[in-house]
């Protein structure tokens, strides 16, 4: 069975710190795909990004960077320089094999409250 | 990206009736959809999942016959919630896969309903 576990339930921060989102996943599966979104108050999740089990490769965008380590089946994600802008619940998810057919498995989500 | 549409985006209805949700992929064809259900400061649930042209298939304790889903088209997808009752309150969320966006499904804005 899948498990996404985001230990951090709720982190405060002074804007442009530096925050980093813990996310740790179990899955049998040799094929799967990370994923985090962002929901700010409206309800809409925002897609952040995917990576596949098969790459390892860190990944930055902008102000956001990802550190994907099968060793330890961690997905955690840093914002640099935070912004209020940034304050949402962010969310890490599973998705299993390598079909579309696979559901996704969320984590309980992090809140995040970025101060000015 | 791929766009989903979810409509309505928030509905109030009376206790004892039924209320549709649509979920539409707007460019693509989504041969899998999802239905998720998130409380207010909880993870996104997987309600069911629905392949174009079969019957659901529904997780562990969520009753078929009061949450109804077709998906009767390749761009389309309904949730009825049917004898609302004020516990059905909720945020409900689907996402779209289709056969050519193998790695990923893209959310709805989601819809938040309010059983008075």
């Amino acid at each position: 069975a899948q498990k996404v576990t985001q230990a951090q339930t709720e982190i405060s921060v002074v804007e442009k710190e530096d925050v980093t989102l813990d996310c740790v996943y179990e899955t049998r599966d040799t094929t799967y795909y990370l994923f985090w979104y962002k929901q700010p108050p409206s309800g809409e999740l925002v897609f952040l990004i995917r990576r596949n089990s098969f790459d390892e490769q860190n990944e930055i965008s902008g102000r956001y960077s990802w550190n994907f380590q099968k060793s330890t089946s961690s997905f955690n994600f840093t914002i640099t320089a935070s912004q209020v802008v940034d304050s949402a619940v962010y969310f890490c998810a599973l998705k299993e094999g390598s079909t579309n057919a696979g559901k996704s498995t969320f984590g309980d989500g992090t809140t995040l409250t970025v101060k000015p | 990206g791929a766009v989903v549409s979810q409509h309505p985006s928030w509905v109030i209805c009376k206790s004892g009736t039924s209320v549709k949700i649509e979920c539409r992929s707007l460019d693509f064809q989504a041969t899998t959809m999802f239905w998720y259900r998130q409380f207010p400061k909880q993870s996104l649930m997987l309600m069911a999942t629905s392949n174009e042209g079969s019957k659901a298939t529904y997780e562990q304790g969520v009753e078929k016959d009061k949450f109804l889903i077709n998906h009767a088209s390749l761009t389309l997808s309904t949730l009825t919630v049917t004898s609302a009752h004020p516990e059905d309150s909720s945020f409900y969320i689907c996402s779209a896969a289709g056969q050519a966006l193998r790695t990923e499904a893209f959310f709805g804005q989601g819809t938040r309903l309010t059983v008075v």
